[in-house]
């Protein structure tokens, strides 16, 4: 069966220092995964997503992911916070059916 | 880029009553788009898949006569909460997924239900 685990529920960091969230995931065959952004009450937002291309990830306002089929993970980066980084950030993986299997969610505190 | 619709963002319900929540596409056909409920602090789980013409694909453990889908059109799909009650309130989210493209899914904005 395929699965998501989010290692860390809440990820504090100063603003202009590196982000890290850590992502494993579980599946049978070559997944498709993706980093959501969910800002309170609101819908969420693509951040980026690998789909067996390259194995580094660019995406939006900065963030970045790699790819690591030995380790089975899939961890978001981000050279330096900004306040407006603070959010949701669910890592999420498409199964064969093309449902999406979502992460426990890490949330990201940013301190002035 | 694809946009996705929901509305209500915000409903309070008296319990007994039901709610509908809209998912639309705006610029896309969606034949598939999927229902999700959040909990505070919690992940998305997802309620059931809705596809346009044909019954909703319910997971394990949603009751699908107290959470009716209906996709009648291209672009709409809609969710009633039938006789509504407090434990029921949450935020649910819509998403729809692109035709032709494997990965390609947009998020509506949610809709916070609240239930009196």
């Amino acid at each position: 069966a395929q699965s998501v685990t989010q290692l860390d529920s809440h990820v504090s960091v100063s603003e202009g220092t590196p982000v890290l969230l850590r992502c494993n995931y579980s599946s049978s065959y070559s997944p498709s995964l993706f980093w959501y952004v969910q800002h309170p009450n609101k819908g969420l937002q693509l951040l980026l997503k690998y789909t067996s291309a390259a194995t580094l990830v660019k995406g939006i306002n900065g963030f970045e992911a790699e790819f690591k089929k030995s380790e089975t993970s899939f961890h978001l980066t981000k050279p330096s916070a900004h306040m407006s980084d603070a959010a949701e950030y669910f890592c999420v993986l498409m199964d064969s059916s093309y449902k999406l299997i979502f992460g426990s969610g890490t949330r990201l505190l940013v301190r002035p | 880029g694809a946009v996705v619709s929901q509305h209500p963002s915000r409903v309070i319900c008296k319990s007994g009553t039901s709610v509908k929540i809209e998912c639309r596409s705006l610029d896309f056909q969606a034949t598939t788009m999927f229902w999700y409920r959040q909990f505070p602090k919690q992940s998305l789980m997802l309620m059931a898949t809705s596809n346009e013409g044909s019954k909703a694909t319910y997971e394990q453990g949603v009751e699908k006569d107290k959470f009716l889908i209906n996709h009648a059109s291209l672009t709409l799909s809609t969710l009633t909460v039938t006789s509504a009650h407090p434990e029921d309130s949450s935020f649910y989210i819509c998403s729809a997924h692109m035709p032709g493209t494997h990965d390609g899914y947009t998020f509506g904005s949610g809709t916070r239900l609240t239930v009196v």
